[in-house]
């Protein structure tokens, strides 16, 4: 069974600066998800990594995968408020169709 | 979101009564899913579906059961409905793991 722990779980920061989420996780896996959530809304997907060495960058966001350490980063450069959001890491639960396993997210405070 | 929508959006119920949700997408795809969204827990899996008629239970199905007599339709009942099973329950679908999941807007349900 898939564990995933991300980390740090509250994060406030100022714009401008750079900062990283960590989302470890328990067993083998060669994919993982990144989304995004703002309060009150849905799951807005922001990352698929689908092999050890992925990287995938969308504006300020870059999330990199290392499959052999069990580790997935989601990198924010130069923050703006705009990104302020609770950020979820998610892997396959056992593979095939059944679903994904959700990190705890972390919530993202920018600060002007 | 496009192409899948919950519906309700809000219920209030009182403890003991049954209450269906339902997830209908005009995807055609093949995987459903639904989850729990609790602070503090992230999103737990509850039921999913790779087919129709097809179905397994997640990390948290007791209480649960769902069914899927079409493509295009997942519902979620919850028997008899208790305190614990207040929160926000997010449908997802997927074609495929390789391209990640699609969530809708998420029920908000409350028993009373």
């Amino acid at each position: 069974e898939l564990k995933v722990e991300q980390n740090p779980l509250f994060l406030s920061m100022q714009e401008g600066k750079n900062y990283t989420i960590y989302c470890n996780y328990s067993t083998t896996s060669d994919r993982l998800y990144w989304y995004r959530q703002d309060p009150g809304k849905s799951l807005e997907s922001l990352f698929v990594l689908l092999s050890n060495g992925a990287v995938k960058q969308e504006g300020r966001l870059m999330a990199s995968l290392d499959t052999k350490a069990r580790l997935s980063t989601l990198h924010i450069t130069a923050a703006v408020h705009d990104l302020s959001a609770t950020y979820f890491c998610a892997g396959p639960s056992g593979g095939g169709a059944d679903g994904l396993t959700f990190g705890k997210g972390t919530h993202l405070i920018i600060q002007p | 979101d496009a192409g899948i929508t919950q519906s309700p959006r809000h219920k209030v119920t009182e403890t003991g009564t049954p209450v269906t949700l339902r997830c209908h997408q005009t995807e055609n795809h093949r995987y459903m899913y639904w989850y729990r969204q609790d602070p503090g827990h992230g999103l737990r899996l509850i039921h999913y579906s790779y087919g129709v008629k097809d179905t397994d239970k997640g990390e948290v199905s007791d209480g649960y059961s769902v069914s899927r007599s079409k493509t295009e339709d997942f519902l979620l009942t919850l028997e008899s409905a208790t305190s614990s099973q207040t929160s926000v329950y997010f449908c997802a679908i997927s074609g495929s793991t390789n391209y990640g999941y699609t969530f809708g807007s998420g029920t908000r349900l409350t028993v009373v």
